[in-house]
């Protein structure tokens, strides 16, 4: 079946520190990916839609320029969270798609900043 | 309010148990999914449902588009089937996710 691979599970740096999430699709052409936000006990949150070769389109109250997307090819996305503050910490999930097919999630990113 | 209500928010089973999970929205919406998210937090894509009833295996899935609901149903539930189950109503692509569905299915 479609597989999405994310990269990296777990992450624990300093406060400061830009990280950056990977998202794969290994078996389809992504022509969608979604990256999503859960906090502890709580529902995922979309963060943000990207369509493979255009801008992300934010959620309202996602800051575009906190949480950068790149959608350069039908396989990868990567979400970049700079300059990373400790109420950034969170578990970060992307989902990909192929067209209208179902979505198709990544395992998560745990995101723990110091 | 959330616009996707589920219920119950935790619910045990003794292993054999039949189990359903209840799901409410108020949206209009082109998809109903159930999702399956493990203690690591990987998310499994269960069922998308946009009318009917589906089944996989010990799973069922059903959905009343005029009354706004969706049910999903374990049979002959097992321990492995612990998790939490998320109702996610989808517009095109964009989804939003109930709070979900504590499951713990004890030996």
């Amino acid at each position: 079946g479609a597989v999405v691979s994310q990269h990296p599970s777990r992450v624990i740096c300093k406060s400061g520190t830009s990280v950056k999430i990977e998202c794969r699709s290994l078996d389809f052409q992504a022509t969608t990916m979604f990256w999503y936000r859960q906090f502890p006990k709580q529902s995922l949150m979309l963060m943000a839609t990207s369509n493979e070769g255009s801008k992300a389109t934010y959620e309202q109250g996602v800051e575009k320029d906190k949480f950068l997307i790149n959608h350069a090819s039908l396989t990868l996305s990567t979400l970049t969270v700079t300059s990373a503050h400790p109420e950034d910490s969170s578990f970060y999930i992307c989902s990909a798609r192929e067209a209208t097919q179902p979505q198709h999630f990544g395992d998560g990113t745990r995101l723990s900043i110091l | 309010k959330n616009e996707v209500e589920q219920s119950p928010q935790n619910l045990t089973a003794q292993e054999g148990e039949f189990i359903t999970i209840n799901c409410s929205y108020s949206v209009g919406i082109s998809a109903l999914h159930w999702l399956q998210q493990h203690p690591g937090g990987g998310i499994v894509s269960l069922f998308m449902l946009s009318s009917g009833k589906k089944k996989h295996g010990r799973l069922i899935a059903t959905i009343n588009i005029q009354e706004k609901h969706s049910s999903l149903h374990i049979t002959a539930s097992h321990p492995r089937d612990s998790a939490v189950y998320i109702c996610a109503v989808g517009w095109w692509g964009k989804l939003q996710f109930g709070a979900g569905t504590q499951v713990v299915v004890t030996p």
